[in-house]
């Protein structure tokens, strides 16, 4: 079966200081990954998505950057965090077999806080 | 104007009760709609699927779809407090996801 994992679960960072949020999918090859945000009582705002290593397409310019170094694993950057990057960090993956790629599926999350 | 509308909520039903969730959408791109369930502090889970007009049952839960009036319901019979969560919509022309921002839905027992 398929799982996908991210860490940490939880992050305080301070201002300024970088980031680092990893995602991995086991049990499956070339899916469709993705990062959203999900701000306090907010829907979902799509960050980035990627169809392959080194495929990948930003929805919304900040200061975030993403990384596919490997099929399976997707990681999410940045530089300097800003306080308006704190927020809930959802990966998700498509392709499973048997089912559409509309369908997404997703990881556990990252709560990251900014101060 | 948003692409998906959702009702805000919050929901407070006592158990047992029929729940109905709604989106409504303007863009008629829109081809695969999906409803998922988020649990506080937890990634949401995928709950419905569905792609063309009508309903699709699935357990206590069925999902509706009404293209002509760009109008989608979730609906959840014999509510259980173990129901209670937000409830997202989302639709897709492609491979993109469009979300609602959620309803929240307590089930009191």
């Amino acid at each position: 079966s398929q799982t996908i994992h991210q860490w940490p679960a939880t992050l305080v960072q301070p201002v300024g200081s970088p980031l680092s949020l990893e995602c991995t999918v086991e049990g499956t090859s070339n899916p469709n990954l993705y990062w959203y945000r999900q701000a306090a009582g907010r829907g979902l705002q799509l960050l980035f998505y990627s169809i392959g290593i080194d495929q990948i397409s930003s929805e919304v310019p900040q200061n975030l950057s993403a990384s596919r170094p490997q099929d399976r694993q997707f990681i999410l950057s940045s530089k300097k965090l800003l306080l308006s990057d704190s927020g809930f960090y959802l990966c998700a993956w498509s392709g499973r077999a048997g089912s559409s790629y509309n369908e997404q599926f997703f990881g556990p999350g990252t709560r990251l806080t900014v101060l | 104007q948003k692409e998906v509308e959702q009702d805000p909520g919050p929901l407070s039903v006592p158990e047992g009760a029929i729940v109905s969730l709604n989106c409504t959408y303007s863009n008629s791109a829109f081809q695969y709609f999906m409803w998922y369930r988020q649990y506080s502090r937890k990634g949401p889970e995928l709950l419905m699927y569905t792609y063309s007009s009508g309903n699709k049952e699935d357990g206590r839960f069925t999902a509706q779809v009404d293209k002509s009036s760009k109008y989608i319901s979730l609906f959840i019979r014999d509510s259980q407090p173990s129901d209670s969560a937000t409830y997202l919509c989302a639709m897709s022309s492609g491979s993109r996801l469009t979300f609602g921002e959620g309803t929240q839905l307590t089930v009191n027992p």
